[in-house]
């Protein structure tokens, strides 16, 4: 039972075009959404994350949008970098709970 | 900020021997949850820590599996009698309730266990 999932396993992106990474999740009682980035070898990094009570939250280079009608998660990068390349994972919780539920996961890469 | 620290940072072990995992979160992190991380899968919620109180378990973690946190500071995960579908990336994490119910959790570079 997969209640978030992140349905593009990789993408390739252009250098300094636009990353637009998606998510989909089942369960209307999330009310609190993540993006993490991993490295080969490494703990996953925290991005950036979102409310429910708010559309779109913004941090530098990415922005991460919320539709909750369609029960969907995105994060744009822009522009992409070659550091930017990476393993991206969606999570999400529940309002009160403390567990984290992951997406399987986006692996970016950013050709120059 | 030293980060999460985990240790071993890998670990081969033969079919149903034990196995015990450290964490050490950040310093002034009371919360520490522990993570489970499989080929091509996200990270699946263990087990949490709020101080030294155990306050939820995940379905995934069956009896073989323990977690203590005694001084409410770092952790461990002990893994009995292993077996080959035990082997996955084991990560830990932390956060601070004083930051409030929505403080990002900071992950370490976790445990690779090896089950042969």
């Amino acid at each position: 039972d997969q209640q978030v999932k992140q349905n593009s396993p990789s993408l390739s992106v252009q250098e300094g075009r636009i990353s637009i990474l998606n998510c989909d999740y089942t369960n209307s009682m999330f009310d609190y959404f993540l993006w993490y980035k991993k490295y080969p070898a490494e703990g996953p990094t925290f991005l950036i994350s979102i409310s429910s009570i708010k559309d779109k939250n913004e941090d530098g280079r990415f922005t991460v949008f919320l539709n909750k009608s369609a029960k969907h998660l995105s994060l744009h990068i822009v522009p992409s970098q070659p550091g930017d390349s990476a393993v991206y994972f969606c999570a999400t919780r529940i309002q009160g709970a403390q567990k984290l539920v992951f997406g399987q996961g986006t692996r970016l890469t950013i050709n120059p | 900020d030293t980060g999460v620290s985990q240790d071993p940072r890998h670990k081969i072990t033969k079919r149903g021997q034990n196995v015990t995992f450290r964490c050490d979160p950040i310093s002034e992190h009371n919360r520490l949850y522990w993570y489970r991380q499989t080929l091509g899968q996200g990270p699946e919620f263990l087990t949490y820590f709020q101080n030294e109180a155990q306050l939820e378990k995940s379905r995934l973690l069956s009896d073989r599996f323990s977690a203590e946190r005694p001084k409410g500071s770092f952790s461990t995960l002990e893994i009995q009698r292993t077996e080959q579908g035990d082997s996955a990336m084991y990560l830990c994490a932390s956060s601070s309730i004083l930051r409030g119910n929505n403080s990002p959790l900071h992950f370490g570079n976790g445990t690779r266990l090896t089950v042969t």
